[in-house]
């Protein structure tokens, strides 16, 4: 039911990089602030990024966020098996006057 | 530094009420800077955005159209502290339910969350 989807799955080697997308609309991520969310199993979700490229005090600049149009992306480089979670993109859509999740993305260190 | 911490029942009977509460630590849910939000999170549904309760001089409250006839969002200042109702409970409803806060500075995002209650919904 996620009006925002993302690839199911991503994966890579340790060290190297991945990047995840967002796709969405003109009544959610064309006209408004993207944030990122990594979900470790078993806990909340933590926030990445926010206002598309911003990053909360304590995140590595091994994250990074991107928007252009109606699509969002995040990027992890020098991959760490600590970085193995799930990823959800977000952002407020004004047609819903809600908040909407992307589907998710796993991200597996090979 | 923000803590939220929930509490309620982990076990709810379909058609009854299912009842949750968020206590805030370091903040105040009357802050009229931030807003105050429960979404939930299940296989079937992926994250799922709820509702939200906010004071900008008076309490405003918002809702999903998925759940708006069954949800009410109240905030209890003497305790600090919001909480979650959803009537009429089924399975569908079963999940793992969240309280966070927002900061809509100028995009809307989550910046702290609750440690989550996974709510079961069974006779």
């Amino acid at each position: 039911q996620s009006v925002l989807t993302q690839p199911p799955s991503v994966s890579a080697a340790p060290g190297q990089k991945v990047t995840i997308s967002c796709s969405g609309s003109s009544s959610n991520i064309g006209n408004n602030y993207v944030s990122w969310y990594q979900q470790l199993p078993g806990t909340a979700p933590k926030l990445l990024i926010y206002d598309n490229n911003k990053r909360p005090s304590g995140i590595p600049d091994r994250f990074s966020g991107s928007k252009s149009g109606t699509s969002a992306t995040l990027g992890i480089t020098g991959l760490q098996t600590g970085d193995e979670a799930d990823y959800y993109c977000g952002t407020w859509d004004n047609s819903l006057s809600a908040y909407v999740f992307g589907t998710g993305t796993k991200v597996t260190v090979l | 530094h923000v803590q939220l911490q929930q509490s309620g029942p982990g076990l709810v009977k379909p058609s009854q009420t299912l009842s949750l509460t968020c206590a805030i630590s370091g903040d105040s849910v009357s802050s009229n800077s931030v807003a105050w939000n429960w979404i939930r999170q299940s296989p079937s549904r992926g994250l799922e955005w709820l509702g939200r309760t906010y004071y900008r001089s008076k309490w405003y409250n918002d809702y999903a159209v998925s759940v708006k006839s069954r949800i009410t969002i109240n905030s209890d200042t003497s305790k600090n502290q919001f909480s979650l109702q959803v009537n009429s409970v089924t399975s569908e409803d079963t999940a793992v339910y969240y309280c966070a806060r927002a900061t809509p500075v100028a995009g809307y995002y989550f910046d702290y969350w609750g440690q989550g209650t996974l709510v079961t919904v069974s006779s």
